[in-house]
């Protein structure tokens, strides 16, 4: 069955380490999304692509960076990490249609110390 | 910004009808309103969309209001496994960018 996996699923780390989590989906979506989820303020939106090649800014992309070289996988790495990303990371896909359904990763639990 | 209103929690008895409401009154006209659900430590689950019509699929039911400035969603038969944030999305169609707020916590009672 196709899926959407995230890798690690915890992780913990020091400040100003570089930190990359991966995010793998094998529905062949064009789109995909970074989300990070903190208490208080649901999810919020990192980056996301619409295909090979096309990175955008979401929200919050200050301190995060992303690169999609094939249709299946974008990584998104924290080039230093930073307590304040302490979070919980979701990642997301869907087809190119005319409305919107994602489909959701487990999730990955970052914790910087 | 948020587009929409949701109550933060709400208690629905199990086997009866769980009635979600939710406010959008500066919904454009080619802007859906999505429903999600987040059960505790997942990630999110779409349920149902729709843009004008009420809508209903094997999860749930949605009511649009005819200004389409309200709607509700309706799990017919709560379980308890339908305890979960759940998440009223404006979203203009082909935008894919979807603006998750806070939602409203739904517990089902055994």
């Amino acid at each position: 069955d196709a899926e959407i996996t995230q890798s690690p699923r915890h992780k913990i780390t020091e400040t100003g380490r570089q930190v990359t989590l991966a995010c793998h989906q094998t529905w062949n979506h064009n789109n995909m999304f970074w989300y990070r989820q903190d208490l208080g303020h649901g999810l919020r939106l990192i980056h996301y692509s619409y295909g090979v090649q096309d990175t955008n800014k979401g929200e919050v992309s200050d301190g995060y960076s992303v690169s999609r070289s094939n249709t299946e996988d974008l990584p998104l790495t924290l080039e230093s990490a930073a307590s304040s990303q302490t979070s919980v990371y979701f990642c997301a896909s869907s087809e190119d249609s005319s409305y919107n359904e994602q489909f959701f990763g487990p999730g990955t639990r970052l914790t910087v110390l | 910004d948020a587009k929409t209103t949701q109550p933060p929690s709400m208690d629905c008895a199990e086997g009866r009808a769980a009635n979600l409401p939710c406010n959008h009154s500066t919904i454009s006209g080619n802007e859906y309103v999505y429903w999600y659900r987040q059960i505790h430590s997942q990630g999110p689950q779409y349920i149902i969309h729709g843009l004008k019509n009420n809508e209903t699929n094997e999860m749930a039911s949605l009511i649009i209001t005819e200004d389409r400035k309200s709607s509700t969603l309706i799990l017919p038969h709560a379980t308890l496994r339908d305890t979960a944030v759940y998440y009223c999305i404006v979203e203009q169609t082909g935008a894919n960018n979807l603006f998750f707020g806070t939602g409203t916590r739904l517990t089902v009672i055994p």
